[in-house]
C-alpha cells in the first residue's frame, strides 16, 4: 500500500494564479482531510469529506475549494493565489468506525510558495 | 469549540534524560486525544490516543501519555529518550460525535542533546 499520497511535493505560484493540490489513498478510507500548516499554529483544517459526494469547511476555508468524486481523491484547489496561502499542505485520510477517534493517517505534504 | 494548549513551543534534553511534553485542552463536548509526532521534512504519524478506559497510554517508540480529565491535560512522557526522537510532537483533539477532525495545539519541538 502506498497510503497517503500528494503531489506536488513543491509548487511555486505567482499572486493570482490557480492550481490543484492533488491527494489520493489507498486504503479504501471513508474520511479524507485537508490540512495547512503554518510555523507558530500549528495544524488548522481547511477542508474534509466523510465520503464520496460529501464535504464540508473547516476552520480556514476561504480561498479553496474541495471535491470527492471517488473515494481515493480529494483534491484541493486555490482559485486565486494569494501569499497569505504561502504554506505546508498535508492531506490525511481515515477509516469512520462509526464511534470516532479514528487514527488519521497523513501524507507528506505539498509545500507551496505565492509570490 | 476546542483549543490545545502546548505550554512548551521548544524543549532541549540530554540523551538518555526523561523528558515530558505538556498538553492542555478546553473543549465544552466529550472530546478524543492524540499524540502525533513530525519528523523532519515528512508528515505526521500518530505516537498514541486516549479513547477511553485506562488514563496511562503507551504508544509507539517508548512514549506514554497520561489523561487527567480534572484537570484537563494529556501530558506526554518518555523515560530516556534518544537523538532519533529529535522531531516536532503535536497534541490534538477530536470531538467524540463528530466527523474526525483534529483540532491541533501549536507543537512542541523536541530536540535531543548527544
Amino acid at each position: 500500500n502506498a497510503g497517503v499520497t500528494q503531489t506536488p511535493k513543491f509548487q511555486v505560484l505567482k499572486t493570482g494564479q490557480s492550481m490543484t493540490l492533488q491527494c489520493a489513498q489507498d486504503m479504501n478510507h471513508e474520511y479524507m482531510s485537508w490540512y495547512r500548516q503554518d510555523p507558530g499554529m500549528g495544524l488548522r483544517l481547511i477542508h474534509y469529506s466523510v465520503g464520496a459526494g460529501i464535504t464540508d469547511q473547516g476552520e480556514v476555508p476561504n480561498g479553496y475549494n474541495v471535491s470527492r468524486s471517488t473515494t481515493e481523491d480529494f483534491p484541493l484547489r486555490l482559485l486565486s493565489a494569494a501569499p497569505s496561502q504561502t504554506s505546508v499542505y498535508f492531506c490525511a485520510s481515515a477509516h469512520r468506525s462509526g464511534t470516532g477517534g479514528d487514527t488519521q493517517y497523513f501524507g507528506p505534504g505539498t509545500r507551496l510558495t505565492v509570490l | 469549540a476546542q483549543s490545545v494548549t502546548q505550554l512548551d513551543s521548544q524543549v532541549p534534553v540530554f540523551e538518555e534524560a526523561p523528558v515530558e511534553l505538556r498538553c492542555n485542552y478546553s473543549s465544552s463536548v466529550s472530546v478524543y486525544l492524540f499524540w502525533y509526532v513530525q519528523y523532519p521534512n515528512q508528515g505526521l504519524q500518530l505516537l498514541l490516543k486516549y479513547l477511553s478506559g485506562s488514563t496511562l497510554v503507551k504508544g509507539i517508540n517508548g512514549f506514554e501519555a497520561e489523561f487527567n480529565k480534572s484537570q484537563t491535560s494529556f501530558h506526554l512522557r518518555k523515560p530516556s529518550v534518544h537523538i532519533s526522537d529529535t522531531a516536532e510532537y503535536f497534541c490534538a483533539v477530536s470531538v467524540k460525535t463528530g466527523a474526525n477532525n483534529l483540532f491541533f495545539g501549536t507543537g512542541t519541538r523536541l530536540t535531543v542533546i548527544p
